[in-house]
């Protein structure tokens, strides 16, 4: 059974600060991982994919990925009120045709304040 | 104007019936996906389909029925004889052999 895990929060930061998220995972094939953020009763939104080792940045928006460790962190810079949400860490089992399937952390709830 | 709706966005249940929730896509993606999300939990998977007539299992698909008649379209039948229905459904799509998902608004499901 593949896992995914992330610290469940709150964590909080203040306005401009750097958020960093977290993200740990049990499968050592897996190949693909994707950041979703997801408002408060609203559906998840995807942010960010990583494939290989390193850092990707989008914008405010910096994804790290170690595989050797099985990790994934997303960083937030220059947090702002509107990223107050749950960030989901998702993961693809590629062994041996997983049917592209993905799990998924239970998220991490960020709260920037004003 | 691409995208995936769901509908209706709210859905009570008497205990006892099955509801069927809409999931239509426009993106032309061949894969489709339902997840169920309970307070505090991460998404977990109902059943998925890669192609039309064809679809597979996910980790709870013990109580759901679903049907793939059409490359559009992606119904989910809740049963009554799934024992803890309410929740909140999140239906997604993905382009075949990718695996990044795009999720639509989602139906939150109450049982009476």
């Amino acid at each position: 059974q593949k896992e995914v895990e992330q610290n469940s929060g709150p964590l909080s930061v203040p306005e401009g600060a750097i958020a960093s998220l977290n993200c740990t995972y049990s499968d050592r094939v897996s190949q693909s991982f994707f950041w979703y953020r997801q408002y408060s009763g609203k559906s998840p939104e995807l942010i960010m994919s990583i494939y290989s080792n390193g850092d990707k940045e989008d914008g405010r928006f910096t994804a790290q990925l170690n595989k050797a460790s099985q990790y994934v962190s997303l960083l937030i810079r220059d947090s702002q009120p509107s990223d107050s949400a749950t960030y989901l860490c998702a993961v693809d089992g590629a062994s041996g045709g997983s049917n592209y399937k993905l799990t998924f952390g239970k998220g991490t709830l960020l709260t920037v304040n004003p | 104007d691409g995208g995936i709706t769901q509908s209706p966005k709210y859905l009570f249940r008497k205990e006892g019936q099955n509801v069927t929730l809409s999931c239509e896509q426009n993106l032309n993606h061949d894969a489709m996906y339902w997840y169920r999300q309970d307070p505090g939990q991460g998404l977990r998977l109902i059943y998925y389909s890669q192609i039309v007539n064809d679809f597979q299992k996910g980790d709870i698909a013990e109580g759901y029925s679903v049907s793939r008649e059409k490359k559009e379209s992606f119904p989910l039948t809740v049963t009554s004889a799934q024992k803890n229905p309410t929740a909140f459904y999140l239906c997604a799509s993905s382009i075949v052999n990718t695996d990044t998902q795009y999720f639509g608004p989602g139906t939150r499901l109450t049982v009476l």
